[in-house]
């Protein structure tokens, strides 16, 4: 089955950090581009981060690039976000989520997504 | 970058057909055919419906179709039914520095 299982939430402080994984399975992760996209309680889907297959190519969002780093390990079919400096405007769910691919051809559309992890940074 | 914009709610009864639209700027939607279409159910995981302004993946029902003019793109939902009562959003591929952007979302009614 294909799936993907976020895991790393919870409840953090206001400036402090936390850092959140994205296990794959049931399909050939090191192939895919991956993206993290986050909704705010009650809130409309914002695109964070990507990366690329290989890991060489990486893009930010305006409102997380310095913050949070975006990485993953091919070899263990994982993504991870490491948020640093958080703030209450992080708080949200968390998707990782795949890039539609087909062959080498990316089709700019998020495909398999993965069940949420709720992070919420409150003092 | 600003989301893209579509209305808040748009409703319809069952077998009507419904439109929902995302406007975007020249730098987004009009610029690329790389527009997308998902679908949440409360409390679940977006599911894509339609990529590429008017593609559907193996196993989306054809009753959703998509398109686009100039800066705006359109979702339409033909013979609407219960299940398809859920929020939608769009989102636009908006090049190497903004990457992607998102619509504001539009919660369907099926009345």
């Amino acid at each position: 089955e294909v799936q993907l299982v976020e895991s790393g939430g919870g409840l953090v402080q206001p400036g402090g950090s936390l850092r959140l994984s994205c296990a794959a399975s049931g399909f050939t992760f090191s192939s895919y581009e991956m993206n993290w996209v986050r909704q705010a309680p009650g809130k409309g889907l914002e695109w964070v981060s990507y990366i690329s297959s290989s890991g060489s190519t990486i893009y930010y969002a305006d409102s997380v690039k310095g913050r949070f780093t975006i990485s993953r390990d091919n070899a263990k079919n994982s993504l991870y976000l490491q948020m640093n400096s958080l703030r209450a405007e992080d708080t949200a769910v968390y998707y990782c989520a795949t890039l539609l691919m087909s062959g080498l051809n990316k089709h700019h559309a998020f495909d398999i997504w993965g069940q949420g992890t709720m992070v919420t940074v409150s003092s | 970058q600003s989301a893209l914009t579509q209305p808040a709610s748009v409703s319809g009864s069952p077998g009507q057909s419904i439109t929902i639209s995302c406007t975007g700027t020249s730098s987004d939607v009009g610029s690329y055919n790389l527009v997308s279409w998902y679908q949440q159910h409360p409390g679940k995981a977006p599911k894509l419906m339609i990529y590429e302004v008017s593609k559907r993946p193996s196993g989306v029902s054809n009753r959703f179709s998509g398109s686009k003019s100039g800066n705006t793109a359109s979702l339409t939902i033909s013979g609407l039914q219960a299940e398809d009562e859920a929020d939608y959003y769009c989102c636009s591929y908006a090049g190497s520095s903004t990457v992607y952007v998102f619509g504001t979302g539009t919660k369907v009614t099926v009345l």
